[in-house]
């Protein structure tokens, strides 16, 4: 039972576009969701996160929107740099409680200079 | 500030056979955890220690076993290795008490292959 799903396995976007990484969550308990960014042959790096008190939170080039209500996230990266190039992780868990983090499967990027 | 490390970065065993992983923590960070990420799958929680005393773990049986010492090191042992144990393992530290401690510092990871 996947509670953090990422649908798309890759994406290709041209050097200078927008990318839109999604991710959708079963789990309504989920109250903060994070994203992390792994280069091969790396551990997952901390990206971004959000907290379900907001709908939106922005790094830079790097946005994360929420939609509680359809239980949906996504991670906009504007522009895309050939650097972005890596494999995007959604996690979640609730803010309260004794629950680790819950990862989806990823999707891997590819930006095309 | 040292970042978080792990080894060996690679290693082969046969089925049946013990290993040993060893991770080193982010300096001050009281709390590690430790994931599986095999081929095609995100990460998924196998337990975490905080000061030396495990403080949760994840749906995986006891032949997983883990270790924590006082100066920030830690060992995930997996003993009557199985085919499906091949996998990266990777160790996470964090400053937080809890399993919900938010931002991870992860190692590359050991990727472990079973034969």
């Amino acid at each position: 039972d996947q509670q953090v799903k990422q649908n798309s396995p890759s994406l290709s976007v041209q050097e200078g576009r927008i990318s839109i990484l999604n991710c959708d969550y079963t789990n309504s308990m989920f109250d903060y969701f994070l994203w992390y960014k792994k280069y091969p042959a790396e551990g997952p790096t901390f990206l971004i996160s959000i907290s379900s008190i907001k709908d939106k939170n922005e790094d830079g080039r790097f946005t994360v929107f929420l939609n509680k209500s359809a239980k949906h996230l996504s991670l906009h990266i504007v522009p895309s740099q050939p650097g972005d190039s890596a494999v995007y992780f959604c996690a979640a868990s609730p803010h309260s409680g004794n629950t680790p983090l819950v990862f989806g499967k990823g999707t891997r990027l590819s930006v095309i200079a | 500030e040292t970042g978080v490390t792990q080894s060996p970065t690679h290693l082969i065993k046969t089925r049946g056979q013990q290993v040993t992983l060893r991770c080193s923590s982010q300096s001050g960070h009281n709390t590690v955890s430790w994931y599986q990420q095999a081929l095609g799958q995100g990460p998924q929680f196998i337990f975490q220690y905080y000061r030396e005393e495990e403080n949760g773990r994840g749906n995986f049986p006891p032949r997983f076993s883990g270790l924590q010492f006082p100066n920030y090191s830690s060992e995930l042992n997996v003993n009557a290795l199985e085919l499906d144990d091949s996998a990266l393992y990777l160790c996470a530290s964090s400053l937080g008490v809890g399993l919900n401690t938010g931002e991870l510092f992860f190692g590359e990871g050991s990727r472990l292959t079973v034969l």
